[in-house]
């Protein structure tokens, strides 16, 4: 069974530090590689997708991933207050279609 | 803005009535919509993908006579809750491709908070 492994944390990190989230994935073949930001009781929405082996930097995120180790991370830059949310890693085992696998997320709480 | 609209937002039933919902791409046509449940404090989980004009694709383990789904236009998919029951209860989010994005980049709906009595 396919499956995308997150800590559900929470994870806390005081405003103006540096977070970062870790996400371990089953499937070998995975291609493609997300991560969405869910606010409580609302919908995800995306932050960064990632396909290739490295860094891929935007903004104050950076997402990193190493296919042979199976592990993406994102690292937060700065962290403030209103990016306490829940963020969710995906993946796209398939690059036919866009059935993604979602992990259960992390937790992220930014103080001031 | 929000590019995909989901309504209702939340609605409370009775056990055994049935429920539909409905999400609208918003000036965008999208062949493809996809419906994600998701229970508290665990991941979304896939339950079907709406294709426009022929049959959804369901997941292994959702039944189809109980979460219809229809995808008669480009612009509106609905899922349908039939025989609605407690254990249905759950947060159910629609979803579209992004337009011109890489296979994957999704846009989400609000979601709809379905509670049953």
């Amino acid at each position: 069974q396919k499956e995308v492994e997150q800590n559900s944390g929470p994870l806390s990190v005081p405003e103006g530090a540096i977070a970062s989230l870790n996400c371990t994935y089953s499937d070998r073949g995975s291609q493609s590689f997300f991560w969405y930001r869910q606010y409580s009781g609302k919908s995800p929405e995306l932050i960064m997708s990632i396909y290739s082996n490295g860094d891929k930097e935007d903004g104050r995120f950076t997402a990193q991933l190493n296919k042979a180790s199976q592990y993406v991370s994102l690292l937060i830059r700065d962290s403030q207050p209103s990016d306490s949310a829940t963020y969710l890693c995906a993946v796209n085992p398939d690059q036919a279609g866009t059935a993604l696998i979602f992990g259960k997320g992390t937790t992220l709480s930014v103080s001031s | 803005g929000a590019v995909v609209s989901q309504h209702p937002s939340r609605v409370i039933c009775k056990s055994g009535t049935s429920v539909k919902i409905e999400c609208r791409s918003l000036d965008f046509q999208a062949t493809t919509m996809f419906w994600y449940r998701q229970f508290p404090k665990q991941s979304l989980m896939l339950m079907a993908t709406s294709n426009e004009g022929s049959k959804a694709t369901y997941e292994q383990g959702v039944e189809k006579d109980k979460f219809l789904i229809n995808h008669a236009s480009l612009t509106l998919s609905t899922l349908t809750v039939t025989s609605a029951h407690p254990e249905d209860s759950s947060f159910y989010i629609c979803s579209a491709p992004i337009m011109g994005g890489q296979s994957g980049e999704l846009f989400f709906g609000e979601g709809s908070r379905l509670t049953v009595l």
